[in-house]
């Protein structure tokens, strides 16, 4: 069974700052890696999808890796704003099942 | 994409009740998935609804707890059963398209 793993699990920095947010995955038969937003109490909004073939992808202020052999992901987050304070969660889906796995989420603040 | 509506988006229950979450998809999809996510937790699939055969659970959910229906190709339910403090958490619904996956904005129950 795939295991998904991020690290940190709570993250604070200033306003301004980049950051990175990891995500770790056991099982690299991968199809693809999602990464979402959740604001308190609410559902998830996509942010960022890699599909298996790709190994990057940009968004504003957002850029996704992906590399499959080490099993890692990462989110990129440039020149951080109060606004973007939330859960960020990646999702692994196995390319054997129509079903994701998630992330134990990072918890970000954004200090202004 | 896929535009995911979900009602309620939140309610306080007493313990021994029940209720039915809905889930609403504005194009037809196969499948539809329901997660649960506890406070502080990722999110962990309860079962995986197909319209015209039984929802399919995840290890550690029951029918008799999480009945599930999914009368069309757009539309699926998920009653929480005889509700015990425990069963506090967000509720979320999901398709998924080619690549990637959609979300309701989730249901935040209480049960008191």
């Amino acid at each position: 069974k795939q295991e998904v793993t991020q690290i940190p699990a709570a993250l604070s920095v200033p306003e301004g700052e980049n950051l990175v947010l990891n995500c770790s995955f056991t099982d690299s038969a991968i199809y693809n890696l999602q990464w979402f937003r959740q604001d308190p109490g609410k559902g998830l909004t996509s942010l960022l999808l890699i599909q298996s073939s790709q190994r990057e992808q940009t968004s504003g202020r957002l850029n996704a890796s992906l590399d499959k052999s080490s099993g890692r992901s990462t989110l990129y987050i440039a020149a951080s704003q109060p606004g973007d304070s939330a859960t960020y969660l990646c999702a692994a889906i196995p390319a054997y099942r129509n079903q994701f796995y998630f992330g134990t989420g990072t918890s970000l603040t954004v200090i202004p | 994409s896929a535009v995911i509506s979900q009602k309620p988006s939140r309610d306080i229950c007493q313990r021994g009740t029940s209720l039915t979450i809905q889930c609403q998809v504005d194009s037809q999809v196969t499948m539809m998935f329901w997660y649960r996510q506890q406070p502080g937790q990722s999110l962990t699939l309860i079962a995986t609804a197909n319209q015209g055969s039984e929802a399919t659970y995840e290890s550690g959910f029951v029918i008799d707890k999480f009945p599930i229906s999914r009368p069309n190709l757009t539309f699926s339910t998920l009653t929480v059963s005889n509700m015990s403090p425990e069963d506090s958490s967000i509720y979320l619904c999901s398709v998924t398209g080619v690549t990637e996956a959609f979300f309701g904005q989730g249901t935040r129950l209480t049960v008191v």
